[in-house]
């Protein structure tokens, strides 16, 4: 079985400042890692995810993610939020084959950017 | 392409009566999956199907619940009898696979009053 630790429920921060949103994960087999971002209202939309290559992994709107493997970890980053990029995230896991194979989520993470 | 269709987008009920929520999902996608979200419980995984079978319901959280999937191209969740504490928005979500993600619906808001 897997499960997520997303260890802030809440980060404010302003506008045009980097932000990181901490994800750490346990799983017994090896994983895919997801990131979600869900606005008001709306469903959950993937922004990014890592299934195996560069550690490094991109988003369009300027969020990146690095998978590290030795402390199980997947952390969100954007060098310069914008007031748009307030929302939830949610980080996931999914185990790469078998029963493990449907994502578990994280708890979340409100981004509040403020002016 | 329409995404994962979810509707109601609202659903308002009295305790006690039946609740149907239906999920569309995008063809070809082998995998649904039913979601309930609330602030107290977060993301819970209800159930899904690979290729309309149900595969894992652990989720379910009582036999008021039953999920169905009679083709490729639909799939409900039923609650029977509701209950208050059954409000939360309940989100469907399709895939092609491990690794692929997911695409959600816009879920379905309920309220048991």
């Amino acid at each position: 079985a897997q499960s997520v630790t997303q260890l802030d429920s809440q980060v404010p921060v302003f506008e045009e400042a980097p932000v990181e949103l901490r994800c750490n994960y346990s799983s017994s087999v090896s994983v895919y890692l997801f990131w979600y971002v869900q606005y008001p209202n709306q469903g959950l939309q993937l922004l990014l995810k890592y299934l195996s290559g560069s550690t490094l992994v991109e988003s369009i709107n300027g969020f990146e993610a690095e998978f590290n493997k030795s402390q199980t970890s997947f952390h969100l980053r954007k060098p310069s939020v914008h007031i748009s990029d307030t929302a939830e995230y949610f980080c996931a896991v999914s185990g790469i084959s078998g029963s493990a194979r449907q994502l578990t989520f994280g708890s979340g993470t409100q981004l509040t950017v403020l002016p | 392409d329409a995404g994962v269709i979810q509707s109601p987008r609202h659903e308002v009920t009295e305790m006690g009566q039946e609740v149907t929520l239906r999920c569309k999902p995008i063809s070809g996608h082998d995998y649904l999956f039913w979601y309930r979200q609330t602030m107290m419980r977060g993301l819970e995984l209800l159930i899904y199907f690979n290729n309309n079978v149900p595969i894992d319901d652990s989720g379910m959280p009582e036999d008021r619940f039953s999920a169905k999937m009679p083709n490729a191209s639909f799939s409900t969740l039923k609650i029977q009898p509701s209950e208050p504490r059954d409000s939360a928005v309940y989100f469907c979500a399709s895939s092609l696979g491990p690794g692929r993600g997911y695409t959600f619906g816009s879920g379905t808001r309920l309220t048991v009053v």
